[in-house]
């Protein structure tokens, strides 16, 4: 079936400007992740959504970050007034309700200039 | 301190070798544990879960140990095609949050 997907897989974009990027999960995955992996690092946990509702925000690193999900799907991930060290690999995964096995899409590339 | 810590290599290592890489995490409430595998510029991919009796999946061997605070991968057998960085992932809070390490890097050479 059909993984998780994320769009797009390459973002580049001008300091200052606001970001918008997508994840669709695998379909009947209640749980959705965001994580922030810049190079050469391990993943950095930003937040989690149970359907509809995210229970933790506090991963997100700045109030110019903001996730919504909608649907018990589909989720946007917002940065505004991007800033260069928002430059990483911002990776989207999903998970069955108590699985705790995620599966993650490929990634989208955001590189701030 | 890191929530999860691992050495990040790499490890070169020829074929046929056995490896094992450690895992230590910060929270002695933590309640779950996974080892992903990520190929360069990849997503990680899950390997396995690491249940409390310790499991096996072919030539990798996935042990807990509670009372250290450390998670093992041990590959034996190491093939090529096993080249890459290991991350294990724990859980803390009834799956509302992961951490990950930073990795570790295996080369696996003919």
């Amino acid at each position: 079936g059909a993984g998780v997907s994320q769009s797009p897989s390459n973002k580049v974009t001008e300091k200052g400007k606001d970001v918008e990027l997508r994840c669709d999960p695998i379909s009947g995955h209640t749980a959705l992740y965001w994580y922030r992996q810049s190079l050469g690092q391990g993943l950095e946990f930003l937040i989690y959504f149970q359907g509809n509702s995210a229970p933790d925000k506090s991963g997100l690193p700045s109030d110019r970050f903001s996730a919504e999900r909608t649907g018990g799907s589909v989720s946007t991930l917002t940065i505004q007034r991007t800033q260069q060290e928002d430059s990483a690999v911002y990776l989207c995964a999903s998970s069955s309700f108590g699985a705790g096995e995620q599966y993650f899409g490929p990634g989208t590339r955001l590189t701030v200039t | 301190r890191k929530e999860v810590e691992q050495d990040p290599g790499p490890f070169n290592v020829p074929e046929g070798a056995t490896v094992a890489f450690n895992c230590t995490y910060s929270n002695s409430a933590s309640q779950s544990f996974f080892w992903y595998r990520q190929d360069c510029r990849k997503e990680p991919k899950l390997l396995m879960s690491v249940y409390s009796s310790g499991n096996e999946d072919g030539r990798f061997t996935a042990q807990l140990n509670r009372a250290s605070q450390y998670i093992s991968l041990l590959i034996r057998d190491s093939k090529l095609s096993d080249s890459a960085t290991y991350l294990c992932a724990v859980n803390e809070d009834n799956f509302n949050k992961f951490y990950f390490g930073s990795g570790t890097k295996l080369n696996v050479k003919p």
